[in-house]
C-alpha cells in the first residue's frame, strides 16, 4: 500500500530533550516536506527536500532541522524543543507536479 | 500576509444540499489550485485541482471553480453527504500543480446536517 508513515503518533516531552520525528514513504517520491497545523493557522511549511542531500527551509523552520540522506526518509529534528513547538505535524511526499501525500501525522505536546 | 484565504472557519449544510466552499488568493503567480479534505486524526487527502487555464473542473459529486479575475475559486459539492463532513483546505501553487511553494488556507470546517 502506497503511504506516508510518520512515528510516533503521539509524543509528550520536556523543554530541552532533543527527539526526533520520523518519515518514510514508499512511493518513490523525489519531494518530502513537514507542516505543522496549529488552531486558526491552518498548515505551514516547516522545511521541504527536492530530492537526496537538498533541504530548504520553508514559512517556519525555526528551532527544527532536517536531514535527507535516503530518497525515502525525512526525519525532523527538534534540538531543543520548546512549549511554542507543541503542534501536529504532518509529514508529506509528492513526485514533482503532483499533488501532495500526507502522513497521519504526529502530535506533539513539549511542556 | 496570508496569500491564501479561506474566511469561513466553519459552514453547516444539510444533507442532500450543496455545499459550497469558498477561498481567495491574492497572488498572481498562483497558477494551480487544489483542495483537501481532513479527518479527524488522519493526514489531509487530494480530492480536486484545477489548472489556472481552465475555469472548471468536475470529479463526480465535486466541482472547482476558479474565477482569475477575480482570484476566487470555489469546491461545490453536490450532494452532501455526512461523510463529506471534515475540514477542507485550499491550497494554490505558483508551479504547475507541483509541491514545491504550496501555500494553504487556513480550512474550513465543514459539517453536514443529517
Amino acid at each position: 500500500e502506497a503511504q506516508v508513515t510518520q512515528n510516533p503518533r503521539y509524543l509528550i516531552t520536556v523543554t530541552g530533550k532533543k527527539l526526533t520525528v520520523t518519515c518514510s514513504q514508499n512511493m518513490n517520491h523525489e519531494y518530502m516536506s513537514w507542516y505543522r497545523q496549529d488552531p486558526g493557522l491552518g498548515l505551514r511549511q516547516i522545511y521541504y527536500s527536492m530530492n537526496v542531500e537538498v533541504t530548504d527551509k520553508g514559512d517556519v523552520p525555526e528551532g527544527y532541522k532536517v536531514s535527507r540522506k535516503e530518497k525515502r526518509n525525512f526525519p525532523l529534528i527538534l534540538e531543543s524543543p520548546s512549549p511554542n513547538q507543541t503542534s501536529l505535524y504532518f509529514c508529506a511526499s509528492s513526485r514533482y507536479n503532483s499533488p501532495l501525500h500526507f502522513g497521519n501525522g504526529t502530535r506533539l505536546t513539549v511542556t | 500576509d496570508q496569500q491564501v484565504k479561506q474566511n469561513s472557519p466553519s459552514l453547516s449544510v444539510q444533507e442532500g444540499r450543496i455545499s459550497i466552499l469558498n477561498c481567495d488568493y491574492t497572488n498572481s503567480m498562483f497558477d494551480y489550485f487544489l483542495w483537501y479534505k481532513k479527518y479527524p486524526a488522519e493526514g489531509p487527502t487530494f480530492l480536486i485541482s484545477i489548472s489556472s487555464i481552465k475555469d472548471k473542473n468536475e470529479d463526480g459529486r465535486f466541482t472547482v471553480f476558479l474565477n482569475k479575475s477575480a482570484k476566487h475559486l470555489s469546491l461545490h459539492i453536490v450532494p452532501s453527504q455526512p461523510g463529506d463532513s471534515a475540514v477542507y483546505f485550499c491550497a494554490a501553487s505558483p508551479s504547475g500543480g507541483g509541491a514545491d511553494g504550496l501555500t494553504f488556507g487556513k480550512g474550513t470546517h465543514l459539517i453536514i446536517q443529517p
